[in-house]
């Protein structure tokens, strides 16, 4: 079975761009939540979408937002980048989301922000 | 709201030696606890896991327990490898009573290093 993959795997930008990063679940899984990563703040939950709504969503700023398809794939989109926003953006899926269940990350997105 | 903290090293140990990874917790509700490994250039991999108090998550030589009373789940092996050497993650997930997850809570990471 694929795992979680992830598009583009590196990312340039400059800041007040936007950017549009993707992932495709594991096949048969619905849920998709994506986390940031950085040096200085580790692991924090974004976003979590399950058929095609979001659910939940962590503490941070409208510049961040995202949307799953059909096919449960996922994209986010950070907009008015700030040198902030560079980080390991990771995406996870799992079969519908619940607590006990576990989530299975792609490889990232890492995106540099100048 | 839900935290966990972890010891973050780096922490250097021998090939062979015994290795302890300490991992308490809070949280409101029901969490299910997790530990997710990460190699250089790499996303996460799950460790291992324990869904209720008591319970025991092994794979690899790892093992930790959930232990309730002391709200921890330390990870423990008792001979590590050169390719052990990574970064480790404690992690809960809070199932609120309404059912479904909040994101899962992770600690900041112990960066392990296994010299030959």
């Amino acid at each position: 079975k694929a795992g979680v993959t992830q598009t583009p795997r590196y990312l340039i930008k400059t800041r007040g761009q936007q950017v549009t990063l993707s992932c495709s679940p594991i096949s048969g899984h619905r849920s998709v939540s994506w986390y940031q990563q950085t040096p200085g703040q580790g692991l924090q939950f974004l976003f979590e979408y399950f058929s095609e709504t979001q659910r939940n969503k962590g503490n941070f700023p409208g510049r961040f937002s995202g949307r799953q398809f059909s096919n449960s794939r996922s994209e986010m989109n950070v907009s008015t980048l700030e040198l902030g926003d560079s980080a390991l953006y990771l995406c996870a899926s799992s079969l519908n989301g619940q607590g006990v269940e576990t989530q299975y990350f792609g490889p990232g997105t890492r995106l540099l922000v100048l | 709201g839900d935290s966990v903290t972890q010891m973050e090293g780096p922490v250097t140990l021998s090939e062979e030696a015994f290795l302890t990874i300490n991992c308490t917790y809070t949280a409101t509700g029901y969490p299910s606890l997790f530990w997710y490994v990460q190699y250089p250039g790499e996303g996460l991999q799950l460790l291992l896991k324990a869904t209720k108090a008591d319970d025991k998550g092994s794979n690899k030589g790892f093992e930790a327990t959930y232990r309730k009373e002391t709200t921890s789940f330390h990870l423990e092996k008792g001979s590590v490898q050169v390719s052990d050497s990574a970064v480790y993650f404690c992690a809960l997930s809070d199932e609120y009573s309404g059912g479904g997850a909040d994101g899962l809570t992770f600690g900041k990471g112990t960066h392990l290093i296994i010299q030959p």
